[in-house]
């Protein structure tokens, strides 16, 4: 099946500082990508929605100018934490999509995010 | 709102048990429903799949069948391995939405 990578896998920093996650679709152009979030022993919550070349669409709740989302390109988004603190220490996951059908959407393996 | 409710794990069976992990469902319309499978380091993955009333849907000796009445979606296998422990999601999924998770339940299987 299609393949999503992220990178890094797992990224500690100190409280304040910004991270970005990168999330690409190896083998196939992703006209949609997907960021969710998952709090420990929680289910996957979306954060946003990218169309490639336009903004993302976040949802209620989440701050788009603390969570950067950038679909520059159809294999590449990155999401980017601004000014981050302890409780934005949480687990990012991507997924992307070829199309609009909910069952294109392949996910990558995440990104563990530490902040102290 | 639209909602997936998982039984809790951890799941903890022997190889070759029976394997049942609950799903319900709170939804407004007709959703399709799935249950998706991470095993450890790697992304989610489409495990199965069903789009309406009583479809079963199938995959790797799994099974769920898609009951309105209950608004149930439970996964099922007659025989686990240890190669299936792993973390399962289900989740539901109406047009004009995004996909909803459930929390997920652990299975850890053991020879």
């Amino acid at each position: 099946g299609a393949v999503v990578s992220q990178h890094p896998s797992w990224v500690i920093c100190k409280s304040g500082t910004s991270v970005k996650i990168e999330c690409r679709s190896l083998d196939f152009q992703a006209t949609t990508m997907f960021w969710y979030r998952q709090f420990p022993k929680q289910s996957l919550m979306l954060m946003a929605t990218s169309n490639e070349g336009s903004k993302a669409t976040y949802e209620q709740g989440v701050e788009k100018d603390k969570f950067l989302i950038n679909h520059a390109s159809l294999t590449l988004s990155t999401l980017t934490v601004t000014s981050a603190h302890p409780e934005d220490s949480s687990f990012y996951i991507c997924s992307a999509s070829s199309g609009s059908s909910y069952n294109e959407q392949f996910f990558g393996p995440g990104t563990r995010l530490t902040v102290l | 709102g639209d909602s997936v409710t998982q039984m809790e794990g951890p799941v903890t069976l022997s190889e070759e048990a029976f394997l049942t992990i609950n799903c319900t469902y709170t939804a407004t319309g007709y959703p399709s429903l799935f249950w998706y499978v991470q095993y450890p380091g790697e992304g989610l993955q489409l495990l199965l799949k069903a789009t309406k009333a009583d479809d079963k849907g199938s995959n790797k000796g799994f099974e769920a069948t898609y009951r309105k009445e209950t608004t149930s979606f439970h996964l099922e296998k007659g025989s686990v391995q240890v190669s299936d422990s792993a973390v399962y999601f289900c989740a539901l999924f109406q047009a004009g939405t995004a996909l909803i998770f459930g929390k997920g339940t652990t299975l850890s299987v053991s020879s």
